[in-house]
């Protein structure tokens, strides 16, 4: 149901520092991880993937890492711009089954 | 490529009235689309899942009879929510996913944001 006053997690960054956005996952069978950016207003957008086999994958400008052993999920966006302010959300995929989405990070780049 | 949209992106009815919202895939074929509901500062929360040509699975809690999903082809998917109430007020999005895969990437809609008065 509806929740009041719920307040996203906040991640406040220099603009040009690298940002680290954490995520720990549920289900240790999972297979396949999304990050999404959303911005406010907007739908999600899809970032970067990273299949179970794998531990970490480099986009552009952004790294996504996976610890399969303490179920963790990490983003880093390097040099980070005022463009990236938004919340970024993990997802976990089963089996190819619905996606289950954590709480979320809002980031906020300070100038 | 991967083009998600929705219609409308934001719409105002009075209570008691029914509300459609489109979900068009543009560029890939969708062999699944999903529909989710995100209240403000919270994550989204899955309402159905819909395969081309078969009943929409709903998730528990979600009422069948008050959101009506229809996927009738490959590239649209409908919501309607039937007899709107203030409560139902919220932001609407869809996501689609195509074939080939158990683990093709959703993408999602820009929302759609509902308002009941």
């Amino acid at each position: 149901g509806e929740s009041v006053g719920l307040h996203l997690p906040t991640l406040s960054v220099q603009e040009g520092d690298n940002s680290i956005i954490n995520c720990a996952y549920s289900n240790s069978a999972s297979d396949y991880f999304i990050w999404y950016k959303q911005e406010s207003g907007k739908g999600p957008q899809f970032i970067i993937d990273i299949r179970s086999n794998m531990d970490k994958r480099q986009g552009q400008r952004v790294t996504v890492l996976l610890n399969k052993t303490v179920k963790h999920l990490s983003l880093q966006i390097a040099a980070t711009q005022p463009g990236d302010s938004a919340v970024y959300f993990c997802a976990e995929n089963l089996w190819g089954n619905k996606l289950t989405f954590g709480t979320g990070t809002q980031l906020k780049v300070e100038l | 490529g991967a083009v998600v949209s929705q219609h409308p992106s934001w719409v105002i009815c009075k209570s008691g009235t029914s509300v459609k919202i489109e979900c068009r895939s543009l560029d890939f074929q969708a062999t699944t689309m999903f529909w989710y509901r995100q209240f403000p500062k919270q994550s989204l929360m899955l309402m159905a899942t819909s395969n081309e040509g078969s009943k929409a699975t709903y998730e528990q809690g979600v009422e069948k009879d008050k959101f009506l999903i229809n996927h009738a082809s490959l590239t649209l998917s409908t919501l309607t929510v039937t007899s709107a109430h203030p409560e139902d007020s919220s932001f609407y999005i869809c996501s689609a996913r195509g074939g080939g895969g158990l683990q093709e990437t959703q993408y999602f809609g820009p929302g759609t944001r509902l308002l009941v008065l």
